[in-house]
């Protein structure tokens, strides 16, 4: 079952727009990382975050971290067209896994 | 540096046969996984191997094994392929997980018809 669910499913935006995506887990976490997939290929590390960390940047992208409300935000400033893909939250757990537990997914279509 | 390589990209295979799929992790990683990506179940955790050694695995029936060599290259078999097998098999490496998160392969597309 998916820990992580993200929200919205689906986000069209036109170009220049920020795009905010929320993803919500269940259990206790260790850290929390973002993934951008284009087209069914590969998944590319966007950004992680440790569970006593409450905000990150790397270069357009901002992330949030809530552990009192099990939730994460991902906010891209100024989109792309290029910035068009699904983006998926995961979840590394607790008890030293390296196992990711991933959402479904928000598929953000940037409009040029 | 080269990235992740999985072979091949495509296959297209039978029910009933099997399949063994290649996985070439960056060089110096030795944690090495595997998901299972469909349209239905989304990204789902396969297994997880360090140095060899099975650390983790996913709720995948016994069909589905795997290993790694002493390169840190791994392999998944998937025996008795059925058509609910057809999926993107993703392969990632990592260097120290808790801190720099995966490095994904392009992965390899398998159709079972």
């Amino acid at each position: 079952s998916q820990q992580g669910e993200e929200d919205p499913q689906a986000l069209s935006i036109q170009e220049g727009e920020n795009a905010t995506m929320n993803c919500s887990y269940k259990t206790s976490i260790n850290n929390l990382q973002w993934y951008r997939q284009n087209s069914g290929r590969g998944l590319v590390h966007l950004i992680l975050i440790r569970s006593n960390e409450r905000e990150k940047h790397s270069g357009r992208l901002r992330v949030t971290l809530d552990t009192s409300k099990k939730s994460s935000s991902l906010l891209i400033t100024a989109s792309r067209a290029a910035d068009t893909a699904s983006y998926f939250c995961a979840t590394g757990l607790q008890g030293g896994s390296e196992k990711l537990v991933f959402g479904k997914g928000t598929k953000l279509t940037v409009n040029p | 540096k080269a990235g992740v390589t999985q072979t091949p990209r495509y296959l297209i295979k039978t029910r009933g046969q099997q399949v063994t799929l290649s996985c070439s992790p960056i060089s110096g990683h030795r944690s090495v996984s595997w998901y299972q990506q469909t349209p239905g179940q989304g990204l789902q955790f396969l297994f997880e191997y360090f140095s060899e050694t099975q650390r983790n695995k996913g709720n995948f029936p016994g069909r589905f094994s795997g290993r790694q060599f002493s390169n840190s290259r791994s392999e998944m078999n998937v025996s008795t392929l059925e058509l609910g097998d057809s999926a993107l098999y993703l392969c990632a490496s990592s260097l120290a997980l808790g801190t720099y998160g995966y490095t994904f392969g392009s992965g390899t597309r398998l159709t079972v018809v």
